[in-house]
C-alpha cells in the first residue's frame, strides 16, 4: 500500500479530458515535496512525463500538464489519443525515500 | 541524451544470485546517482534504493536490505544490482534510472529497458 494513492483506473473517449489525481499526506506532498508522473506503455519501461509538479521534459506533447496543491496532485491529458493508453505512476519524497504510487491504468474507449 | 543498457533476463533457482547490470552512455556517469526500481508481474514500480557514483555509498529503501547489493564500476561506466538468496517473490523486472534534482524534487528521467528476473524450481 503506497503512501500517495492513485485510482486504480481512469478511461475516456479520443478527444477527451481525462485527470488522474495523486493524493498524499503532510510528510510528501503537502510538505512541500514536488511530484513527479511516469508513463508506462505496455511492456516497456517508464517514461518521465512531467517533473517539478508542472514541467514537461522535450518531446512531451503540451496535452500532458501536471499541478499540485495542498496534499494532492493531478495529471491531465487533453485530446485524448489511442496511444495514450498506459499506466500512469506519481513520484514523490517521503521519509527518507523516494515513494512511487499506486499506478493507475488509462484505457482509451 | 543519455542511454541506460541493461543486461538480458534471468532464469534462477531458489536460493542462488544474480548480478543485473547497468551500462550508461552519453553522460559523465560519475555526475548522477543511480537508482534501482522493481516492478513485480502485474503490480506498480517500487523504489529500491540507490547508490551515489562519486562516493560510492548506497542507500537501500526499506524491505530491500540485507539481501540486495548496489555496486559500480566506474571504468566502464556501469551500476550493478547483485540480490542473493533468491525467493520466488524476488521474480520481477528490475530498472536502473538515473537520478535528477534535489532532495525536495529528485526525479528519474533516464531508465533502462529492464532486466527480468525470474525465480523458479
Amino acid at each position: 500500500q503506497s503512501v500517495l494513492t492513485q485510482p486504480p483506473s481512469v478511461s475516456g473517449a479520443p478527444g477527451q479530458r481525462v485527470t488522474i489525481s495523486c493524493t498524499g499526506s503532510s510528510s510528501n506532498i503537502g510538505a512541500g515535496y514536488d511530484v513527479h508522473w511516469y508513463q508506462q506503455l505496455p511492456g516497456t519501461a517508464p517514461k518521465l512525463l512531467i517533473y517539478g509538479n508542472s514541467n514537461r521534459p522535450s518531446g512531451v506533447p503540451d496535452r500532458f500538464s501536471g499541478s499540485k496543491s495542498g496534499t494532492s496532485a493531478s495529471l491531465a491529458i487533453t485530446g485524448l489519443q489511442a496511444e495514450d493508453e498506459a499506466d500512469y505512476y506519481c513520484q514523490s519524497y517521503d521519509s527518507s525515500s523516494w515513494v512511487f504510487g499506486g499506478g493507475t491504468k488509462l484505457t482509451v474507449l | 541524451q543519455a542511454h541506460l543498457v541493461q543486461s538480458g533476463s534471468e532464469l534462477k533457482k531458489p536460493g542462488a544470485s544474480v548480478k543485473v547490470s547497468c551500462k550508461a552512455s552519453g553522460y559523465t556517469f560519475t555526475s548522477y546517482a543511480m537508482n534501482w526500481v522493481r516492478q513485480a508481474p502485474g503490480q506498480g514500480l517500487e523504489w529500491m534504493g540507490w547508490i551515489n557514483t562519486n562516493t560510492r555509498n548506497p542507500t537501500y529503501a526499506q524491505g530491500f536490505t540485507g539481501r540486495f547489493v548496489f555496486s559500480l564500476d566506474t571504468s566502464v561506466s556501469t551500476a550493478y544490482l547483485q540480490i542473493s538468496s533468491l525467493k520466488a517473490e524476488d521474480t520481477a523486472v528490475y530498472y536502473c534510472a538515473r537520478g535528477e534534482g534535489h532532495s525536495g524534487s529528485y526525479y528519474h528521467r533516464y531508465w533502462g529497458q529492464g532486466t527480468l528476473v525470474t525465480v523458479s524450481s
